[in-house]
């Protein structure tokens, strides 16, 4: 069945590291998108990405940075993590196409920084 | 601008009892999409239902049921007896086609309910 994974499931790290979260799918879905959970603000979009070699800022994207090299991959960098950057983070994937299309979650990671 | 408002942070109530999610959105788009999501205790997010602007059919899925009313920018989710398993963190959501081609997704903060037993 297709699927979208995240990894890590949990991390912890230190202010001022280099953090990578990835995000795998096997929806050949175009589109992939990274949100990051916090109490009382919801879901809010970080970067998003249409296809390979395409990736657009979202809401709340100061400090991270996404890259897009094939259908399935889009990796989630915290250039330098601060403790504003705990969370929950969230990466998802959806059909090619318009607003429509209902958008499949990965489990999530839940990310402390210290 | 887009927004979309669940202005219920948190709803308890007993088993067997009906229950209503509110959300209210702002859009200045004619066609749009709006969604409810279902984020149980173990995270991850699950897609239950979607209404394009353009049907305002209200929709019954076994014990769940939506009510959209273009008039009032309102697309209500009722869970009717409600269970146990029914707790878990609810987001409604909304998109709409940006004259590029692309879309921008926004959700609302959610809707936490907790049904006792």
């Amino acid at each position: 069945d297709a699927e979208i994974t995240q990894s890590p499931r949990h991390k912890i790290t230190e202010t001022g590291r280099q953090v990578t979260l990835a995000c795998h799918q096997t929806w050949n879905h175009n589109n992939m998108f990274w949100y990051r959970q916090d109490l009382g603000h919801g879901l809010r979009l970080i970067h998003y990405s249409y296809g390979v070699q395409d990736t657009n800022k979202g809401e709340v994207s100061d400090g991270y940075s996404v890259s897009r090299s094939n259908t399935e991959d889009l990796p989630l960098t915290l250039e330098s993590a601060a403790s504003s950057q705990t969370s929950v983070y969230f990466c998802a994937s959806s059909e090619y196409g318009s607003g429509r299309n209902e958008q499949f979650f990965g489990p999530g990671t839940r990310l402390t920084v210290l | 601008a887009q927004k979309v408002t669940q202005a219920q942070t948190e709803i308890s109530v007993v088993e067997k009892e009906d229950v209503t999610l509110d959300c209210v959105y702002e859009t200045r788009d004619t066609t749009y999409y709006l969604f409810w999501y279902k984020q149980p205790p173990s995270g991850e997010l699950v897609f239950l239902i979607r209404r394009n602007s353009f049907d305002e059919q209200n929709e019954i899925s076994g014990r769940y049921s939506w009510n959209f009313q273009k008039s009032t920018s309102s697309f209500n989710f009722t869970i009717t007896a409600s269970q146990v398993v029914d707790s878990a963190v609810y987001f409604c959501a909304l998109s709409e086609d940006d004259t590029s081609g692309t879309y921008k997704y926004i959700f609302g903060t959610g809707t936490r309910l907790k049904v006792l037993a």
